[in-house]
């Protein structure tokens, strides 16, 4: 069975500083994708970036980047100069392309929180 | 991006009644949605995946005669809440397959329907 799995509850950063999400998964497949889900209060589900699993190169998007280390199976998310506005709940998940539906399967989450 | 959206928003209902969600593929058609449940401070749980035209698909621990799914036409599936009690109250979170026949079509996901159950 695949699994996410994500170490912290809740982490603090201060604005502007930079802070890194942990997130490690289990699989026996070599091709499947990696995602980090931003989820603010409203509740709505926002995809900040993703991972091919055969790409060596970490994925970026703007202040997010990704340290993609595929033999450890660990995926973590940094967030530089972070903001306000990223305080949320942050969702790692990884998805296996070739199985019926691309079903996402998400680690347990971790609260961020962003001190003024 | 790919627009999703859920109704209602918000739901409150008496036990034993039912209740209807409705998510909506705005802009695209979806031949596939999923159906989510998230406790509070919890992570979300997959329900079901919902074909259009077929049915659905329950995880295991799913009581599919309890959540009814239809998924009538490509940009409409519906999660029926059959006999609600109060611990059915939760998030419910539906989401939409971007068709294409990619080897990855990415999931975009509705703002999300809170019941509670009385």
């Amino acid at each position: 069975a695949q699994t996410v799995t994500q170490s912290q509850p809740e982490m603090s950063v201060q604005e502007a500083e930079t802070v890194t999400l942990s997130c490690t998964y289990d699989t026996s497949e070599s091709d499947y994708y990696l995602f980090w889900y931003k989820q603010p209060p409203s509740r709505q589900m926002i995809l900040v970036i993703r991972q091919e699993a055969y790409k060596q190169q970490n994925a970026t998007e703007n202040r997010f980047s990704v340290n993609f280390q595929k033999a450890a199976k660990s995926f973590s998310l940094k967030i530089s100069d972070s903001q306000l506005g990223d305080a949320a709940m942050y969702f790692c998940a990884y998805i296996v392309p070739r199985n019926a539906g691309n079903m996402l399967t998400f680690g347990g989450g971790t609260r961020l929180m962003v001190k003024p | 991006g790919a627009v999703v959206s859920q109704h209602p928003s918000r739901v409150i209902c008496k036990s034993g009644t039912s209740v209807k969600i409705e998510c909506r593929s705005l802009d695209f058609q979806a031949t596939t949605m999923f159906w989510y449940r998230q406790f509070p401070k919890q992570s979300l749980m997959l329900m079901a995946t919902s074909n259009e035209g077929s049915k659905a698909t329950y995880e295991q621990g799913v009581e599919k005669d309890k959540f009814l799914i239809n998924h009538a036409s490509l940009t409409l599936s519906t999660l029926t809440v059959t006999s609600a009690h109060p611990e059915d109250s939760s998030f419910y979170i539906c989401s939409a397959l971007l068709p294409g026949g990619r080897r990855y079509n990415e999931q975009f996901f509705g703002p999300g329907t809170r019941l509670t159950v009385l």
